[in-house]
């Protein structure tokens, strides 16, 4: 059974700081991988979508890279700003293309100005 | 803008009472997709549709929960009776647009909280 962990829980910086955050899963049989941000009371909106045979995406100040066979996934985020403050989830896609996202619970960033 | 647009937002009923959550798509897609969230759990799938048609259910709780795509653009997920552990938020999500590139990507509406006292 897919399991997805996130670490840290939770994660406070102060503004400019660069950071990440990881996500590891435990069956590398994956067809993708996606990062979405929560803000509180609101939906999931995605960042970044790896699809298994890629390393890494990029989106502004965001990267995320995937590494398949150690089962792990980063998510970079550069000069952090207030606005970053949010939950931060990992979910990966365990069939083809319209199949369920099994998702971590998540870490929780506050970046103080 | 993800194009799922849930109703109610927020809802507050008694152990017992039937609840109907409702998720309408912009247009049609191939695939909904329901989801539930606690503090506790986390995200869990609940069901998803291919093709209006019910793929995996095998995350739906108990017989009280059950739910429908009557068509490409609208689901309901009901729950009866409800019990004060079903509280939760409810999320509806979808995949590409029909005819739209397939790369597994979801879109989720902003959920619905559901209160069960």
């Amino acid at each position: 059974k897919q399991e997805v962990t996130q670490i840290p829980a939770a994660l406070s910086v102060p503004e400019g700081e660069n950071l990440v955050l990881n996500c590891s899963f435990t069956d590398s049989a994956i067809y993708n991988l996606q990062w979405f941000r929560q803000d509180p009371g609101k939906g999931l909106t995605s960042l970044l979508l790896i699809q298994s045979s890629q390393r890494e995406q990029t989106s502004g100040r965001l990267n995320a890279s995937l590494d398949k066979s150690s089962g792990r996934s980063t998510l970079y985020i550069a000069a952090s700003q207030p606005g970053d403050s949010a939950t931060y989830l990992c979910a990966v896609s365990i069939g083809q293309a319209g199949t369920a996202l099994i998702f971590g619970k998540g870490t929780t960033l506050s970046v103080s100005s | 803008d993800a194009g799922v647009i849930q109703s109610p937002r927020h809802e507050v009923t008694e152990m017992g009472q039937e609840v109907t959550l409702r998720c309408k798509l912009i247009s049609g897609h191939n695939s909904l997709f329901w989801y539930r969230q606690t503090m506790m759990r986390g995200l869990e799938l609940l069901i998803y549709f291919n093709n209006n048609v019910p793929i995996d259910d095998s995350g739906m709780p108990e017989d009280r929960f059950s739910a429908k795509m009557p068509n490409a653009s609208f689901s309901t997920l009901k729950i009866q009776p409800s019990e004060p552990r079903d509280s939760a938020v409810y999320f509806c999500a979808r995949g590409p647009a029909r005819g739209g590139r397939v790369t597994g990507e979801l879109f989720f509406g902003e959920g619905s909280r559901l209160t069960v006292l």
